[in-house]
């Protein structure tokens, strides 16, 4: 079981949109659209963002979006604002009733 | 709306156990969630390391099942999660979190910081 592939970091100025990715295998991300993404900031603990792919908690502005194709997960942050910067990760259901969890990506608006 | 609050020591000696407590306010441990550790090392990623049900039943990370063991308090409206010879490796902040059946972590506790050393 590794952990899934996020970029170490990504960076864009307020209003632009960044996407994250979140690569997988055919074990986990390719085989169910169970796919969640957390945001934390410094010292705090994980925010539920998306979950089941593309889905938005109550009160998640809508400019957090998710998606999926083949093993690779994505988050995009729209309008980009400087309280979106933060590290987020993805996870995953990995099968044999265990998940998974990316490597983090750091998010700097410029 | 449910809350989580980890506690215990916060500092354990090599080759000892780990051992951690998560209080449920606001809601029954006996509701249908998954309840859920996860720790991470001070400057890295979160690690899943195993949840339990309030029937018992218990889901463990491969590469620690040999070393925890996750258990529940009903009367007490608690998980606890042991963590069995310790190294530096396990030092780490440790949160606890509910996972509905619907499969996400949310919320999650604040988080406890917990350093192997001599």
């Amino acid at each position: 079981q590794s952990a899934l592939t996020q970029p170490a970091s990504v960076s864009g100025s307020p209003g632009q949109s960044i996407t994250i990715s979140c690569t997988g295998t055919s074990s986990d991300v390719g085989s169910y659209n169970l796919v969640s993404w957390y945001q934390q900031h410094p010292g705090k603990a994980p925010k539920l963002m998306i979950y089941e792919v593309s889905k938005r908690p109550s009160g998640v502005s809508n400019r957090f979006s998710g998606s999926k194709s083949g093993n690779t997960a994505s988050l995009t942050i729209s309008g980009l604002q400087a309280e979106d910067e933060a590290d987020y990760y993805c996870c995953s259901y990995a099968g044999f009733s265990t998940w998974v969890f990316g490597t983090g990506t750091k998010v700097t608006v410029l | 709306q449910v809350q989580l609050q980890e506690s215990g020591p916060g500092l354990v000696k090599p080759s000892g156990t780990l051992s951690l407590t998560c209080a449920v306010s606001g809601g029954s441990i006996s509701s249908t969630n998954w309840w859920t550790w996860v720790r991470q090392p001070p400057g890295k990623g979160l690690e899943w390391i195993g949840e339990i049900y309030h029937s018992g039943n218990t889901n463990y990370n491969p590469s620690l099942k040999s070393r925890v063991t996750i258990s529940v308090d009903k009367s007490k409206n608690q998980f606890s999660l042991k963590l069995s010879s310790v190294t530096a490796a396990d030092t780490a902040v440790y949160y606890c979190a509910r996972r509905p059946v619907a499969n996400w972590f949310d919320p999650w506790g604040q988080g406890t910081l917990v350093t192997v050393s001599s």
